[in-house]
Formats: C-alpha cells, sequence, structure tokens
C-alpha cells in the first residue's frame, strides 16, 4: 500500500494566520492527492482533489499545491471555521490511503 | 440535492456480524461507486474498500479482506457493507462516500465528493 504521512500532526495557529499542511507519499502519486476537512462529529468534506484544484464552494483562501511525493495544503488567512482536521489521500492506487490527520488548534 | 442516509447506530456482541446500509439519492446511482470509510474514536480515517455501482466490483481494504463484503441493490440505490466476527477494534463510525470521477481536468480523478453522515457501531461484551 502506499503511505501517506502528514506533517504536522498538530498545530496551534490564530485567526489571520497563513497555515500550511503537508502531505508526503511513500511513492509518487503524480497529482492524485486530495485534501478534506473534518470538524468534530461530522463526517468529512471535500476540500482540494487532484493537488491543486478547488472543491465548488470552498473559499479560495484554501489552496493546494504538489506533484510526485510532496504536496502542501495552505489556508491563507484563518477564520475560525477553519480550525479542524485535515486528511490527504491518494487516489494514485486503486487501494485508497489516508494521512494520519493534522488537527488544527486555536492558540 | 445528492445525498447518502446511512443507516442508525447499532451495538453488538464480539463475534457479530453487522451490515450497514448506504441509500443514496439525487443523482444516478450506477454512475458512481460507493466508498466505505471507517474512523475509531479519536483516531484518523481508515478506507475500508470500494464498490462499483454499476458491476458490483470490489476492492477491499488488507485489514478487512476477508471479513468484509461490499453490496449494492440497484433497484433502491442502496450500498451495503458487511462486517463479520467483530472485535472490539471494530468499533468505530463507519462512513459511506460516493466515488466521484471528475474528467475535465485531463486526467481521471476520482475521489469522495458526498459524504454519509456516518453509522456508530460498537462492539462490547
Amino acid at each position: 500500500d502506499i503511505q501517506m504521512t502528514q506533517s504536522p500532526s498538530s498545530l496551534s495557529a490564530s485567526v489571520g494566520d497563513r497555515v500550511t499542511i503537508t502531505c508526503r507519499a511513500s511513492q509518487s502519486i503524480s497529482t492524485y492527492l486530495h485534501w478534506y476537512q473534518q470538524k468534530p462529529g461530522k463526517a468529512p468534506k471535500l476540500l482540494i482533489y487532484g493537488a491543486s484544484r478547488l472543491q465548488s464552494g470552498v473559499p479560495s483562501r484554501f489552496s493546494g499545491s504538489g506533484s510526485g511525493t510532496d504536496f502542501t495544503l495552505t489556508i491563507s488567512s484563518l477564520q475560525p471555521e477553519d480550525f479542524a482536521a485535515y486528511y490527504c489521500q491518494q487516489s494514485y492506487s486503486h487501494f485508497y490511503t489516508f494521512g494520519q490527520g493534522t488537527k488544527l488548534e486555536i492558540k | 440535492q445528492v445525498q447518502l442516509v446511512q443507516s442508525g447506530d447499532e451495538v453488538y456482541r464480539p463475534g457479530a456480524s453487522v451490515k450497514v446500509s448506504c441509500k443514496a439519492s439525487g443523482y444516478s446511482f450506477t454512475s458512481y461507486g460507493i466508498n466505505w470509510v471507517r474512523q475509531a474514536p479519536g483516531q484518523g480515517l481508515e478506507w475500508m474498500g470500494w464498490i462499483s455501482g454499476y458491476k458490483g466490483n470490489t476492492n477491499y481494504a488488507q485489514k478487512v479482506q476477508g471479513r468484509v463484503t461490499m453490496t449494492t441493490d440497484t433497484s433502491t440505490s442502496t450500498a451495503y457493507m458487511e462486517l463479520r466476527s467483530l472485535r472490539s477494534d471494530d468499533t468505530a463510525v463507519y462512513y459511506c462516500a460516493r466515488n466521484f470521477r471528475s474528467t475535465n481536468t485531463g486526467r481521471d480523478y476520482y475521489y469522495m465528493d458526498v459524504w454519509g453522515k456516518g453509522t456508530t457501531v460498537t462492539v462490547s461484551s
């Protein structure tokens, strides 16, 4: 299986901060990388697909980049509703895998 | 609107089997597959497997291979996930999610664009 490793596992930041989360794949996955946001007690929500494509309805402060093995999710100016957990997921292999998650907390 | 409605929360004894349902509406069920993803308490997301909405082809994660069976009923637009020989570490919220295919980018991206609200399965003696 393709292993996905996110860093950091947790992050404290303030409203208005610029935040970057990293996801690394154990082998090249081209741009078959997607990002999800999950709030406590809720189902995950798709933010970014294809490494950099913003899902419809997602605010433009979210952006993604990368290809091959290294990817980033950036939130340009944190809003109160952005404090949540974030997961990357690969679909290069038919056996999908998620990163372990990054919990974004209020400083 | 597109939605996935899952069956209710349940409690099981170790060794039992669970069958979770996921009823789709608002789209052509046979045009998309369904993924099953679970999340143990306080843990991350774990992909369990996928089933085609058209032919019923499946891919299962190695961790649950041999204990899981995913099926569909196209007449009711419903997907099912059965997990057998339950143990305590199967306690989790189980989600179904549509496997959307995006072709407008020159590549076939498959990702989970619509999710059910989750079904809590508790395994306890």
